[in-house]
């Protein structure tokens, strides 16, 4: 299962734009990548999920580059109510790699 | 929008004691986790079900936790007897077919063991 790394914690302000990296340097060839929100006393929640190039949904887009050893979410115009703690995880489809195991995850907390 | 449903929100127990944690998965999935969050961690994996199986229990300290799935729509977790080490937040998340796609999580039991 391929290990993920993101920064403990991120500041902004309200309206710009946010950009959060993890790096899985050994994401197997089947994996996917997968990113989730966290509020305080509340469970995890999904956000986005991809295997290469770009995705893009309602809430952020997701790129990932040719070598999928990294991934970048990015939270476009963010507002107070985007602080919480993202998860950036890697998953598989078979075996022991078709769960999600999470790490310490970042902490955004967004300002006026 | 579909929810899973955990009960009950908040528990409070001494410790020695027995406490057991509910959840309701979205219709219709199959697969069923309860996750360990202590605070300022991520989510622990405890249990997986598929349907009424377990999957994977590899993490769950099976001296004094139990989970079951009897019917493979609702789950309880149970802890006996209930040490101070398991104050934490207890998630409960379904999915149709494994992470594809997503989890759908609840909104958990915060335990606190005095």
């Amino acid at each position: 299962l391929a290990k993920t790394t993101q920064p403990i914690s991120m500041d902004s302000y309200e309206g710009q734009e946010v950009n959060i990296t993890c790096s899985h340097n050994n994401i197997a060839t089947n994996d996917y990548i997968t990113w989730y929100q966290q509020f305080p006393s509340q469970g995890p929640r999904f956000i986005i999920q991809g295997y290469k190039t770009k995705v893009t949904n309602e809430v952020a887009s997701l790129f990932i580059p040719a070598d999928r050893k990294s991934s970048t979410l990015s939270l476009p115009r963010v507002s107070l109510s985007d602080t919480a703690v993202y998860y950036c995880l890697v998953f598989g489809l078979t075996g022991g790699g078709n769960k999600l195991t999470f790490g310490t995850g970042t902490q955004l907390k967004v300002e006026l | 929008e579909a929810e899973v449903a955990q009960s009950p929100r908040y528990k409070i127990t001494e410790k020695s004691q027995a406490v057991a944690f509910w959840c309701d998965p979205i219709s219709g999935h199959a697969t069923l986790y309860w996750y360990r969050q202590i605070l300022g961690q991520g989510p622990e994996l405890l249990v997986q079900f598929q349907d009424e199986s377990v999957v994977d229990d590899s993490q769950l300290p099976k001296d004094r936790f139990s989970a079951e799935r009897l019917k493979g729509v609702d789950s309880t977790l149970k802890i006996q007897p209930a040490e101070l080490g398991d104050s934490a937040m207890y998630l409960c998340a379904s999915s149709l077919a494994g992470p594809r796609g997503g989890y759908t999580f609840g909104s958990g039991t915060r335990l606190t063991v005095v």
